[in-house]
């Protein structure tokens, strides 16, 4: 079955530290996003991507990046690591087009010493 | 600026009995609504879509209903298995592909 897998689901980092997450899709999806969730914010978009180099910014990107190599993943890049970036974070993809429902990996719950 | 609110944050059920959440939004223009259900722990797995108003979708003891301003997901006759958070998204005219505005979400709990 296709699916969608974050690594790794914890991770404790220290402020200053550069972090990279993982996200890997075996849909084939063209799109893919960076979420991060937070109590009283909801879900928020860092970065996405609609195809192989393309990389945008979504609300809250300061602070991350995205590359974009190939189809099936998405590595999301905390240059140097602040406490505000403690969150859970999930990535997400879609097939192209406007209304496509997106599907979601599990998580990576980071928190920043 | 998009908006999009849910109501109540939390929810109290007893097993069976039958209620409403709610998602109201102020978008500049409705291109889909979508309700997810995120587990404790978990992503958000989706559940609907909805494109227009007056459009209804089921899925066992779930309906999704969409007016002009706001969207219902009602439960009917839950169980305790149906407790989680419920997520509304909204994508909006303007916005490029695939990007959704997210309510805060509602935390249901069904007790037995």
């Amino acid at each position: 079955d296709a699916e969608i897998t974050q690594s790794p689901r914890h991770k404790i980092t220290e402020t200053g530290r550069q972090v990279t997450l993982a996200c890997h899709q075996t849909w084939n999806h063209n799109n893919m996003f960076w979420y991060r969730q937070d109590l009283g914010h909801g879900l928020r978009l860092i970065h996405y991507s609609y195809g192989v180099q393309d990389t945008n910014k979504g609300e809250v990107s300061d602070g991350y990046s995205v590359s974009r190599s190939n189809t099936e993943d998405l590595p999301l890049t905390l240059e140097s690591a602040a406490s505000s970036q403690t969150s859970v974070y999930f990535c997400a993809s879609s097939e192209a087009g406007m209304n496509t429902e997106a599907f979601f990996g599990q998580g990576t719950r980071l928190t920043v010493v | 600026e998009d908006q999009v609110t849910q109501s109540p944050e939390a929810l109290r059920l007893q097993e069976g009995e039958s209620s409403s959440l709610n998602c109201s939004y102020t978008v500049s223009g409705l291109r889909g609504l979508f309700w997810y259900r995120q587990d404790p722990g978990k992503g958000p797995e989706f559940l609907f879509t909805l494109y227009s108003a007056g459009e209804e979708k089921e899925k066992e003891r779930l309906k999704a209903t969409l007016t002009k301003k706001e969207s219902f997901l009602h439960i009917t006759a839950p169980k305790p298995e149906d407790s989680a958070t419920y997520l509304c998204a909204v994508y909006v005219d303007g916005t490029s592909y695939g990007k959704l505005t997210f309510g805060q979400g509602t935390i249901l709990t069904v007790h037995p």
